[in-house]
Formats: structure tokens, sequence, C-alpha cells
């Protein structure tokens, strides 16, 4: 079975700080993970996703995720915050023809 | 990226009314698609998934015969909230697949926002 545990609901970074959002993931098979991102009454957009190719993965708007099969993790990352990158940050694996989501991660940027 | 586009995005009804949200893929063919319902401050409860022409698979504790899905072409969805009650109100987002889901990813429409008076 797939799951993943997404540690912090909430996290405040200071704009230009590093932003740093955790993911662990269970998996019984090679996973595949996904990190979405959600603004207010909008649906969920992709920000980048891992398929068993490059373990440093890039995603949209400077954000970046690396694979650790050590740690089952798949945290994201980015060098420098942004205003713009409050949100709801949800981390995801699939399997089964199902996604499961992480509980989610508010994201504070504190001018 | 694939698009998928939901509609209405915001509906207020009375008690006792239904209302149908539609979810549409437009730039590709969803054999599979996905309705959730999101509380507050919560991450996304998985509804039901809805195959094109078969019946919608429901998750354990939601209601079939409350949530009526149909599927009936490649590029539309439809959840029916039938006889609302307030506390039917809720964020309900769809998404959609362009193929087996394990390899490829879940492109979400925008979300409607269902206020049962």
């Amino acid at each position: 079975a797939q799951s993943v545990t997404q540690l912090g609901s909430h996290v405040s970074v200071s704009e230009g700080a590093l932003v740093l959002l955790r993911c662990n993931y269970s998996s019984s098979v090679p996973p595949y993970l996904f990190w979405y991102v959600q603004y207010p009454n909008q649906g969920l957009q992709l920000l980048l996703k891992y398929t068993s190719a490059a373990t440093l993965v890039k995603g949209i708007n400077g954000f970046e995720a690396e694979f650790k099969k050590s740690e089952t993790s798949f945290h994201l990352t980015k060098p420098s915050a942004h205003m713009s990158d409050a949100a709801e940050y949800f981390c995801a694996v699939s399997g089964g023809n199902q996604f499961y989501f992480g509980t989610g991660t508010s994201l504070t940027v504190i001018p | 990226g694939a698009v998928v586009s939901q509609h209405p995005s915001r509906v207020i009804c009375k008690s006792g009314t239904s209302v149908k949200i539609e979810c549409r893929s437009l730039d590709f063919q969803a054999t599979t698609m996905f309705w959730y319902r999101q509380f507050p401050k919560q991450s996304l409860m998985l509804m039901a998934t809805s195959n094109e022409g078969s019946k919608a698979t429901y998750e354990q504790g939601v209601e079939k015969d409350k949530f009526l899905i149909n599927h009936a072409s490649l590029t539309l969805s439809t959840l029916t909230v039938t006889s609302a009650h307030p506390e039917d109100s809720s964020f309900y987002i769809c998404s959609a697949s362009e193929g087996a889901l394990d390899a490829g990813e879940l492109f979400f429409g925008e979300g409607s926002r269902l206020t049962v008076l």
C-alpha cells in the first residue's frame, strides 16, 4: 500500500528565505511521487513529479525536490521564498490507479 | 499541460434541491476521472472514481444515491448532489488522467464551492 506523510501542517518563512516542506512516503513498489500546490478556492496545480528518472527533480516556480530512497523522503525546497508562494502544498504518491495525498502543508511567507 | 475545466465554480442552493457539477477534459480523453471533496484546511478526500461507460466506484462511506456520478463520454463527468443539505456544503474538485495513473499525473479542475442554505 502507498501513503505519504507531510510533517508540519503549517510552515512560515521570511521572504527570501529557504523553503523546506517535508514529505515521507511508504510504498511497496518503486513510487511515483508528486508535489501539488493549491491557491485559495482553486484546484491543484502540479509543481513537479518523480517517475524514477533523476533523483533531483526541478519543477515550476523555482521549486525542486529530491528523492531519497534511503530516507523514503521527497522533500520540496525553494532557495528563496516569494510572497506569491504562500499556498497549500500537497505531496502525493500514485499506485493502483489511485493517488494518495498527504494532509497538506500551509506555507506562509512573511514580508 | 492538459486542461480540466470544472463548472460552476460557485453555486448556492436551497436545502432539498439538487446541484450538478460538470468536469470536462478540454484537450485530452479521460477514461478515468476522480471526484474529491475538500473541507476547510484539510486534504482531499476521494469520493469516487468515475470510469467512462461504466458505473462509478465509490469510496467507503460515500452515499452513491446522494452523490450521483455520470461519465457518459471521454471528456465529461458530472457529479450531482441530490437533495442537498447544509452538511453537503464543501469544495468539490474533479481530476482526470490521460492514461495509466502510476506514471502519469492527475490534472485538476478549478474546484466548485457548494453552499447549501
